[in-house]
């Protein structure tokens, strides 16, 4: 019964060097989703995925990119961290976007 | 512009005083309005959707309300471990699918 399950849960890194934020759930959902919280800013969705194959742009998706690979993943890459991009960042799913979502524990990540 | 807007920012409550936490939303047409409840350290936990003017929802101590404008989180007699941060979010029937999210109430209950 392991719901979204994220790696890792803590990060730091260096300006410039690239990581991948991984992501799978288990409850054969359909759409799926990357945020970032802030303090003051709230929860933005950087990308999100309907259906398995397909990929949009959120609110906040510069600098950031996904992959979909296949209905339990979805993966979030950084390709050159920068500060800006410290935050907790969580991954959700659903099984249409209609419905509440439910996210993992989140990844914090500290960019220096 | 579709905006979401909770209120108090915080509130804190004794043991058993019941009470209420408001979400406002401006969007052009509603398709579902949620309520979550995050717990420092951890990701949101979905409580209710809400998808039309009249509805409620309880779930314990919990029981949700909405209105064309807003939507209600009433707490009746809470307990220590309802203390958290809430979370509403609005779906907007015009947009694709993205939520629009409030900043949330942080509620703390006082034994």
């Amino acid at each position: 019964n392991a719901g979204v399950t994220q790696t890792p849960k803590f990060q730091v890194l260096k300006t410039g060097q690239s990581m991948t934020l991984q992501c799978a759930q288990d409850m054969n959902h359909n759409s799926m989703y990357w945020y970032r919280q802030d303090p003051g800013m709230g929860l933005r969705l950087i990308y999100y995925s309907a259906s398995e194959g397909t990929t949009d742009k959120g609110e906040v998706p510069n600098g950031y990119n996904v992959s979909r690979l296949n209905k339990r993943e979805f993966s979030l890459r950084l390709e050159s961290a920068a500060p800006s991009q410290t935050s907790v960042y969580f991954c959700a799913s659903s099984e249409v976007f209609t419905y509440g979502y439910t996210f993992g524990s989140g990844t914090r990540l500290t960019v220096v | 512009e579709d905006q979401v807007t909770q209120s108090p920012e915080a509130l804190r409550l004794q043991e058993g005083e019941s009470s209420s936490l408001n979400c406002s939303y401006t969007v052009s047409g509603l398709r579902g309005l949620f309520w979550y409840r995050q717990d420092p350290g951890k990701g949101p936990e979905f409580l209710f959707t809400l998808y039309s003017a009249g509805e409620e929802k309880e779930k314990e101590r919990l029981k949700a309300t909405l209105t064309k404008k807003e939507s209600f989180l009433h707490i009746t007699a809470p307990k220590p471990e309802d203390s958290a941060t809430y979370l509403c979010a609005v779906l907007n029937a015009g947009n694709n699918r993205k939520l629009i999210w409030g900043l949330g109430t942080s509620l703390a209950v006082n034994p």
